[in-house]
């Protein structure tokens, strides 16, 4: 099982350009989540998919799209990247009883200029 | 709502000290407590959850956390430091609705001193 997995490790971004994050994990967890990591503020949730087809708001999801492909992949666009989008993004996975732990992929270090 | 504060976004322990690193947080309903460990650039890693039952709940590497409703508090501790377990230590709270959401609090940053 290779579990979380996040595709780039590392990005560089001009304003105003648009990317995609990609996710996927191999434990058939139904729920998925996308996360930004900032200094002193924790993990902020963006969205997340309870479930294959659905999609919700978490925190701060401005600027954000997500889609959530199958029960596997969870995505998260950039429309238009912003500086204030500069962050370290982290996919995680649930399994059905909703009081197991969140398992988290690598993290993908995003940078805006 | 939900929150979580983590009291000491640094702290710094020596070798073979006390580790206590401490967590308040705040529902309405009984909650699901998790502590995560982030060593640099690298994802979260469960050390222990408290979901129902023992109130002391023993985790990887020798750390523990101990549920305190009337205190609202799920401290962790860890009795004798390593270099090992210099990271980033993450407060969670969820409370099981809402597709599992995670609340978590700022962070502290340990550090162990030779």
């Amino acid at each position: 099982n290779a579990g979380v997995t996040q595709t780039p490790k590392f990005q560089v971004l001009k304003t105003g350009q648009s990317m995609t994050l990609q996710c996927a994990q191999d434990m058939n967890h139904n729920s998925m989540y996308w996360y930004r990591q900032d200094p002193g503020m924790g993990l902020r949730l963006i969205y997340y998919s309870a479930s294959e087809g659905t999609t919700d708001k978490g925190e701060v999801p401005n600027g954000y799209n997500v889609s959530r492909l199958n029960k596997r992949e969870f995505s998260l666009r950039l429309e238009s990247a912003a500086p204030s989008q500069t962050s370290v993004y982290f996919c995680a996975s649930i399994g059905q009883q909703l009081y197991n732990e969140q398992f988290f992929g690598p993290g993908t270090r995003l940078t805006v200029l | 709502a939900q929150s979580v504060t983590q009291l000491g976004s640094h702290v710094s322990v020596s070798e073979g000290a006390l580790v206590l690193l401490r967590c308040n947080y705040s529902s309405s309903v009984p909650p699901y407590l998790f502590w995560y460990v982030q060593y640099p650039n690298q994802g979260l890693q469960l050390l222990l959850k408290y979901t129902t039952g023992a109130t002391l709940v023993k985790g990887i590497n020798g750390f523990e956390a101990e549920f305190k409703k009337s205190e609202t508090s799920f401290h962790l501790t860890k009795p004798s430091a390593h270099m090992s377990d210099a990271a980033e230590y993450f407060c969670a709270v969820s409370d099981g609705n809402q597709g599992g959401k995670l609340i978590f609090g700022q962070g502290t940053e340990l550090s162990v001193k030779p």
